[in-house]
């Protein structure tokens, strides 16, 4: 049974700092991993989308990799913001079916 | 791309009460998902759609739950006699996959249903 954990559960970091969200499962068969940002009491916001067959994806300040094998993804914030805070989620798409499994997510306050 | 749009935002409901929530999905995405979220969790799959057919259902999802996509556009979700533990926000997402690939687009997600039974 594929299981995904986040660490750490909550962060909090002063204004333009870089951090990295890490991101474990358990079963690296594999389809693709996606990043999610959710803001409180809304639904969540697609960040990036890794294939199996990529190492990594970046958009703006966001770079995601994977590393299938090790069962590991790490989401890195280059020059966070106030707007950056929120809780951001991982999840897997196993290779059979289409079920995505998450992670509970990492709160993240960057403060001004 | 309008989005995916879910109907109603909020539901107070009391206990042994039926309720029905609707997805509409992202027009040309032929999957659509339902996952049901608790406070301080991730999103716990409940159930998948391609085109018309339910071909993926959780054991989370009980004999008192029953979802559709008669036309393959939206969806509804039914909860029949709510008990206090359905509390939760439930949440639709849409996707474009191709037959028989293993490609998926990115998921995109609705801003959710809250129930809250009382």
């Amino acid at each position: 049974k594929q299981e995904v954990t986040q660490i750490p559960a909550a962060l909090s970091v002063p204004e333009g700092e870089n951090l990295v969200l890490n991101c474990s499962f358990t079963d690296s068969a594999i389809y693709n991993l996606q990043w999610f940002r959710q803001d409180p009491g809304k639904g969540l916001t697609s960040l990036l989308l890794i294939q199996s067959s990529q190492r990594e994806q970046t958009s703006g300040r966001l770079n995601a990799s994977l590393d299938k094998s090790s069962g590991r993804s790490t989401l890195y914030i280059a020059a966070s913001q106030p707007g950056d805070s929120a809780t951001y989620l991982c999840a897997v798409r196993k290779n059979y079916g289409q079920n995505f499994v998450f992670g509970p997510g990492t709160r993240l306050s960057v403060l001004p | 791309d309008t989005g995916v749009s879910q109907d109603p935002r909020h539901k107070i409901t009391k206990r042994g009460q039926n309720v029905t929530f609707r997805c509409d999905p992202i027009s040309e995405h032929n999957r659509l998902y339902w996952y049901r979220q608790t406070l301080g969790q991730g999103p716990e799959f409940l159930t998948y759609f391609q085109n018309e057919a339910q071909l993926e259902k959780s054991r989370l999802l009980s004999d008192r739950f029953s979802a559709e996509r008669p036309k393959g556009s939206f969806s509804t979700l039914e909860i029949q006699r709510t008990e206090q533990g359905d509390s939760a926000m439930y949440l639709c997402a849409s996707s474009l996959g191709q037959i028989g690939s293993s490609y998926n687009s990115p998921l995109h997600f609705g801003n959710g249903t809250r129930l809250t039974v009382t």
